[in-house]
């Protein structure tokens, strides 16, 4: 079945670019999204990209796609203290009505 | 203000006794869905809804039931809740084009623990 796998841990210092990576096995998936989830709190949508797009930017974040190797990253340009909390890639195909979300990576930003 | 709310946010029970987590909109979204979050899993889909009256399985709906009555309402049935379902429970909603990225916006969750 589909999967999207993420790595579960980063840890950057404030000031620096995080990147975050994602995996997906579903050649058909359309819609890829990143949502970012604070402590105690729900999922936010960050950004999404479509799978005809190479890239995506949106003021401190960049979205890749390599269609190819099925790869999806999310950069943070000049990552704040405030950016600390677990992100969650996730695909959907086109018509169909099925999330599938990774395991979600913990970004830790260092002061 | 636009949201998600879902009721309650924390539950402790015991196996067997049937519970019910409530969740609604006032976006007036078609489409609506349940989580699961657990560690190293992330979240897994548990049952959607395109709109009232119909609604279809996700990845691990084995345990879990819904209903979709109204457009605004959309809530989880735990007949038997056993303690693998111990989870925190998300419910979310969206508009539905079907080809459109149709952000889905996130309730605050729910904490459940099972005895």
């Amino acid at each position: 079945g589909e999967d999207v796998e993420q790595s579960l841990f980063l840890s950057v210092r404030e000031g620096d670019s995080s990147v975050i990576n994602c995996t997906y096995t579903d050649s058909s998936s359309t819609y890829l999204y990143w949502y970012k989830q604070e402590p105690g709190a729900g999922l936010q949508l960050l950004t999404y990209i479509f799978s005809n797009m190479d890239m995506k930017q949106d003021q401190r974040l960049t979205v890749l796609l390599n269609k190819k190797d099925k790869h999806l990253s999310l950069r943070i340009a000049d990552t704040q203290t405030g950016d600390s909390a677990i992100y969650f890639c996730a695909e959907r195909g086109s018509g169909t009505y099925k999330y599938i979300f990774g395991t979600g990576t913990r970004l830790k930003v260092l002061a | 203000e636009a949201q998600v709310t879902q009721n309650p946010r924390y539950l402790i029970t015991v196996t067997g006794k049937k519970l019910t987590v409530t969740c609604s909109q006032n976006m007036n979204h078609e489409y609506m869905s349940w989580y699961r979050q657990d560690p190293g899993l992330g979240l897994r889909q548990i049952y959607y809804s395109m709109n009232v009256e119909v609604t279809d399985k996700g990845d691990v709906p084995e345990g879990y039931k819904v209903s979709r009555k109204e457009k605004r309402n959309f809530p989880l049935i735990l007949e038997s809740p056993s303690p693998n379902q111990t989870s925190l429970y998300f419910c979310a909603s969206s508009l539905w084009s079907g080809s459109k990225a149709d952000t889905q916006y996130f309730g605050p969750g729910t904490r459940l623990t099972v005895l």
